[in-house]
């Protein structure tokens, strides 16, 4: 079955940028049909879409984090990336990689997460 | 900021059920399918109900989701001790703002 994994440094400085990776296995994400997700959640706090990328490098990011995201795919390495800027302090979190299923029906727009990664705590601190 | 509303917390005694409920609005749960997660403490989210009220292979029928309107509710029965975990609903927002949301979280303890 698809499982993915994130890696990247645990602490970044502020004002600097976070770079993390999920790397896919047991499955393509050249196949298509999937939308490759980052979600964080804020120690001791809820879940945060942070935006996905599809194989083909369409991207979609959430609005109040938009100025500061960049996702990016590499195929070849079966990898998708987070690129976050000018982090602060409001910006720890453990941040998750998730492949996002999403269609639209009559009923309206479909979309579950599943698999997750396992998650990686990212702090922000000098 | 989560848009979608659930109670901080719910408990019940092995064995009895609880439900938990996910408010939201037209342009969310109103007119989009709802998914619902179980985190384990120290774990990654699980999907545990995708469409509204279905279950993905593995997920044991103790679990069940229904919407109607602007809430979503996913009910437990048969409560166990390895219930015990934050539960949160989401699902996609159709607004000027469009995206995936989540709700609030819930606790369920099993007393």
């Amino acid at each position: 079955q698809v499982q993915l994994q994130e890696s990247g440094p645990g602490l970044v400085k502020p004002s600097q940028t976070l770079s993390l990776t999920c790397t896919v296995s047991g499955g393509s994400i050249s196949s298509g049909g999937y939308y490759w997700s980052w979600i964080r959640q804020h120690p001791g706090k809820g879940l945060e879409w942070i935006g996905y990328i599809y194989y083909s490098g369409s991207t979609y990011y959430n609005p109040s984090l938009k100025s500061r995201v960049t996702i990016s795919v590499d195929t070849s390495k079966n990898q998708f990336s987070l690129k976050l800027s000018s982090v602060t302090a409001a910006d720890t979190a453990v941040y998750y990689c998730a492949r996002k299923n999403q269609g639209i029906a009559a009923a309206g727009t479909w979309n579950w997460f599943d698999p997750w990664g396992q998650g990686t705590l990212v702090t922000v601190s000098s | 900021q989560s848009v979608l509303t659930q109670p901080p917390s719910v408990s019940a005694a092995p064995g009895q059920k609880v439900t938990i409920s996910c408010s939201g609005s037209s342009s969310n749960i109103g007119n989009n399918y709802v998914s619902w997660y179980q985190q384990l403490p120290g774990t990654a989210p699980k999907l545990l109900i995708y469409d509204n009220n279905k279950r993905p292979s593995g997920i044991p029928d103790r679990f069940s989701g229904s919407k109607s309107g602007t809430s979503a509710t996913l009910g437990i029965t048969g409560l166990q001790t390895g219930d015990e975990a934050d539960y949160y609903c989401g699902t996609w927002d159709s607004s000027l703002s469009a995206g995936d949301v989540f709700g609030t979280g819930t606790k369920v303890t099993v007393l």
